[in-house]
C-alpha cells in the first residue's frame, strides 16, 4: 500500500497553542518521513523529517513524533503564530526516492 | 528562496498543444524530481533523473516524457494536453538520492 493517510484536512488553532497534524502508513519499507509547509504560491518547504531509528526529533518549535509499531507519526507545532498558517503535508519514501504524500493539513493559526 | 528554479511561472494553452517546463535544481545536486499538484489528487511523484539517467517512474501519462541534460537541469514536456492537465508542476533536487528533496516554485499549466 503506497498511500499515506493525513488528518485533519484543516485545523484551526489559537496563537501560542499547539498544533498537531497526524499522519498514517502502512508500507513497512517506508524510511524516510519528512514534513512540508507550503504558503500559497509558494512549492513546499522541507520544515523537518524524522528515519525510524528515533522517536521524536524536535527543532525549534517543530516536533515529529514517530511510533513505528502503529505506523503512525505526527508533526506537533509548539506556540503556534500566525505566520505558521500554511498547509502542512506530511511524506513518506522507502528503497525509491519518490516522495509519497498525505492530502495535506490547512493551518490556521488566529491571534 | 531553495535554490531550485522553474520556468516560466505561468503557462496558459489549449488542448491539443505541447508545453516544455524548465527546470534547473540548486547547485550540486544531481538528482531532479517533478511532481504534479492538483486539486483532486493531491501532489503526485512524476519521474526522477539521476545525473542524467531515469531513475524512477510514477503516474507519468505517456504523453508526458522528460530529460536531464549534461549540465544537470530538466525538462518536463508535455503534449496533446487535455483539460485535466491543468495543475501546479513542482520540480525538485537532492544530492543524492535519499537526500532531503528541495522544491521549486512550481509551474502553474491552465489549459483553456
Amino acid at each position: 500500500q503506497q498511500q499515506v493517510k493525513q488528518s485533519p484536512q484543516s485545523l484551526i488553532v489559537q496563537k501560542g497553542g499547539i498544533s498537531i497534524i497526524n499522519c498514517a502508513y502502512e508500507n513497512t519499507a517506508f524510511d524516510y518521513f519528512p514534513w512540508y509547509q507550503q504558503f500559497p504560491g509558494k512549492g513546499p518547504a522541507l520544515l523537518i523529517a524524522i528515519r525510524p531509528d528515533v522517536s521524536e526529533k524536535k527543532e525549534g518549535r517543530f516536533t515529529i513524533s514517530f511510533n513505528k509499531s502503529a505506523k503512525q507519526f505526527s508533526l506537533h507545532i509548539m506556540d503556534s503564530q500566525p505566520g505558521d498558517s500554511a498547509t502542512y503535508f506530511c511524506a513518506a519514501s522507502g528503497d525509491t526516492d519518490k516522495l509519497i504524500f498525505g492530502t495535506g493539513t490547512r493551518l490556521q493559526v488566529f491571534p | 528562496d531553495s535554490g531550485v528554479t522553474q520556468t516560466p511561472k505561468h503557462l496558459i494553452t489549449a488542448t491539443g498543444q505541447r508545453v516544455t517546463l524548465r527546470c534547473s535544481p540548486r547547485s550540486g545536486d544531481l538528482s531532479v524530481y517533478w511532481y504534479q499538484q492538483s486539486l483532486d489528487q493531491g501532489l503526485q511523484f512524476l519521474i526522477q533523473y539521476y545525473n542524467g539517467e531515469e531513475r524512477a517512474k510514477g503516474n507519468i501519462l505517456e504523453r508526458f516524457s522528460a530529460q536531464q541534460f549534461p549540465d544537470l537541469h530538466s525538462e518536463l514536456n508535455l503534449s496533446s494536453l487535455e483539460l485535466g492537465d491543468s495543475a501546479l508542476y513542482f520540480c525538485a533536487s537532492s544530492r543524492d538520492p535519499h537526500q532531503p528533496q528541495h522544491f521549486g516554485d512550481g509551474t502553474r499549466l491552465s489549459i483553456l
